[in-house]
């Protein structure tokens, strides 16, 4: 899988919007960016996904550049609850069955 | 559906014992996965399993590990003659095996300490 960078950390205060980026300069055309957090004791939990367009769910939305080789996730209002590490995992289409996770930025929500 | 379950959640052992962990996946998901987590890394995938057909296999996975899925259902993971380095956290997620991108489903992990 292609690989992805991402901030170790990043902080934000309560009910601010928070911008995670991701770069991912060598993606390829079938490649699905995907974004997982883990809370602390608790496994990775999926967050969003997205192809080309950016997407909007109930959790977050995923901003995706025109080129494709980075994206951001957005938390349009952070709570306490978020703290967490989020991922940015890029996927192979269909194929490609496990994911490979990277070290992921370690989201702090200061009240 | 309560989601993938894993047990035990925390298992202390002495070097050289054998554990065996079990997953149980969302009852619709024909695909499981065993990753582990050591502290402060992203989960390292150990092993894939398409209804009980063990399909994929990491170099991490030593020939001490072993992992099953029998009736495609439930998944066991032991490890034997266990060492210091096989603590960790050892998480299992399920999928269904369908066209469109859907994401994992993880478990909460088992813990596991080896003194």
């Amino acid at each position: 899988d292609a690989k992805t960078t991402q901030p170790n950390s990043m902080e934000s205060n309560e009910e601010e919007p928070v911008h995670l980026p991701c770069n991912h300069s060598t993606i390829s055309g079938t490649d699905y960016i995907h974004w997982y957090r883990q809370l602390p004791s608790q496994g990775p939990e999926y967050v969003i996904h997205g192809l080309t367009s950016n997407v909007n769910n109930r959790m977050a939305s995923l901003a995706i550049a025109e080129d494709r080789k980075s994206s951001t996730l957005i938390l349009h209002r952070a709570t306490l609850r978020d703290a967490a590490v989020y991922y940015c995992i890029l996927r192979v289409g269909n194929a490609g069955n496990m994911l490979t996770f990277g070290g992921g930025t370690r989201l702090m929500v200061k009240p | 559906d309560t989601g993938v379950s894993q047990d035990p959640r925390h298992k202390i052992t002495k070097r050289g014992q054998n554990v065996t962990f079990r997953c149980d996946p969302i009852s619709e998901h024909n695909r499981l996965y065993w990753y582990r987590q050591t502290l402060g890394q992203g989960p390292e995938f150990l092993t894939y399993f398409q209804n009980e057909a063990q399909l994929e296999k990491s170099r991490l996975l030593s020939d001490r590990f072993s992992a099953e899925r029998p009736k495609g259902s439930f998944s066991t993971l032991e490890i034997q003659r266990t060492e210091q380095g096989d603590s960790a956290m050892y998480l299992c997620a399920s999928r269904a095996g369908t066209a469109t991108n859907y994401g994992y489903t993880f478990g909460s992990g088992t813990r596991l300490t080896v003194v």
